[in-house]
């Protein structure tokens, strides 16, 4: 397992927008996974996508992996204000290794 | 069904005062996890496990003890406890390599 690496470190935006954050690895990735965390309380699993998935979706929330580029990203459509918390991507296979986040905040 | 529960939420301990985290979880998941999250670091893993009887060292291993006699306890053990431990604690588990984690809600340690 090997750690990723979320980009940007920090974003903000207006309710409503769209929020994009990136992951990047050195090396091939077998199981990506995300996760929210809300402000001091353990991490929430978002989605998984699997090396052999290029997209998917779950409501508002959309993944796309690129496997030759070792990237993942993350969109989440028409943010609301609940959306604000830090979001980290983590490869699975016997652990989990994250990277150091991405903290969003969603304006009023 | 609980999920993943840890005690205590919030400890303060002396330099060099041990004490031992505890987790434990009902979903009868194989794997479980120990994390320190310190401001700006994210996560970082601490000790894992594989199962009952397996365990092997994260990315900041030194410092702390596991032990996983049992599927549903997986406690984190701190012999002399130093200001640099101060941190919040995560223990994390699931089912299998390719499933999702579950996540306590945190146990908050100050070391003076």
């Amino acid at each position: 397992s090997q750690q990723g690496e979320e980009d940007p470190q920090a974003l903000s935006i207006q309710e409503g927008e769209n929020a994009t954050m990136n992951c990047s690895y050195k090396t091939s990735i077998n199981n990506l996974q995300w996760y929210r965390q809300n402000s001091g309380r353990g991490l929430v699993h978002l989605i998984l996508i699997r090396s052999n998935e290029r997209e998917k979706h779950s409501g508002r929330l959309r993944v796309t992996l690129d496997t030759s580029k070792k990237s993942s990203s993350l969109l989440i459509t028409a943010s609301r204000a609940a959306d604000t918390a830090s979001y980290f991507c983590g490869d699975r296979d016997d652990k989990i290794i994250f990277g150091k986040g991405t903290r969003l905040h969603i304006l009023p | 069904n609980a999920g993943v529960t840890q005690t205590p939420k919030f400890q303060v301990l002396k330099t060099g005062q041990s004490m031992t985290l505890q987790c434990a979880q009902d979903m009868n998941h194989e794997y479980m996890s120990w994390y320190r999250q310190d401001p700006g670091m994210g996560l970082r893993l601490i000790h894992y496990s594989v199962g009952a009887g397996i365990t092997d060292q994260g990315e900041v291993p030194n410092g702390y003890n596991v032990s996983r006699s049992t599927t549903e306890d997986f406690p984190l053990r701190l012999l002399s406890a130093a200001p640099s431990q101060t941190s919040v604690y995560f223990c994390a588990s699931s089912y299998n390599r390719r499933t999702e984690a579950f996540f306590g809600q945190g146990t908050r340690l100050t070391v003076v």
